[in-house]
């Protein structure tokens, strides 16, 4: 079957970095998508990575491994307006997103 | 980016109305629109896929009849919750997949449904 993991919840401090990881099984892959959701709030596009390596976009970046199954988000110089849900999802051979369930990330001052 | 405008943003109904959600797509056409239900501290469930000039396909478990889909234009997709109850209540968030790139989805703003 088809499956994405994420951690539930992870906890930083304003100014530090955290990386969320995600791990994913698909019946074929066309790349690796991590979107932002606001308590209340339809998910925000953060990034997609098909190939192999970092992405990186100020500060957030996105890494995958597809020989591993294996994506991650990386937040550095963290601000309390990051406190959200961090969603991976997987685009399968069919070109349908499967998603995980989103990781709650809480920045402390 | 593309831009994918929902509405409304919110709606409260009595228990046995119909509710109908707008899709549209401002800035490019959408051939496939998706929607998806998200209950409260829960993943995005996809419900259908939404083909323009087409019936949309159906997730397993999503019953067509009281989930009615119209694609009728590149640019509009709704969704219309029949004989709602309150266990309808829930955030309905549509995207579409914008057809030049291919692969990134944009959302709608979501639409929070409280049936009472």
């Amino acid at each position: 079957g088809q499956n994405i993991d994420q951690p539930t919840e992870m906890t930083a401090t304003e100014g530090a970095i955290v990386q969320i990881n995600c791990t994913y099984q698909t019946s074929g892959f066309n790349g690796l998508f991590w979107y932002q959701q606001h308590a209340g709030e339809a998910p925000t596009f953060l990034s997609y990575n098909v190939l192999d390596g970092l992405e990186e976009k100020g500060r957030f970046s996105s890494f995958l491994s597809r020989s591993k199954g294996y994506s991650y988000l990386l937040l550095k110089e963290l601000q309390m307006k990051d406190s959200a849900s961090y969603l991976c999802a997987a685009m399968d051979s069919n070109y349908q997103l499967i998603w995980g369930a989103g990781t709650k990330l809480i920045i402390k001052p | 980016g593309a831009v994918v405008s929902q509405h409304p943003s919110r709606v409260i109904c009595k228990s046995g109305t119909s509710v109908k959600i707008e899709c549209r797509s401002l800035d490019f056409q959408a051939t496939t629109m998706f929607w998806y239900r998200q209950f409260p501290k829960q993943s995005l469930m996809l419900m259908a896929t939404s083909n323009e000039g087409s019936k949309a396909t159906y997730e397993q478990g999503v019953e067509k009849d009281k989930f009615l889909i119209n694609h009728a234009s590149l640019t509009l997709s709704t969704l219309t919750v029949t004989s709602a109850h309150p266990e309808d209540s829930s955030f309905y968030i549509c995207s579409a997949r914008e057809p030049r790139t291919g692969t990134e989805a944009f959302f709608g703003q979501g639409t929070r449904l409280t049936v009472v």
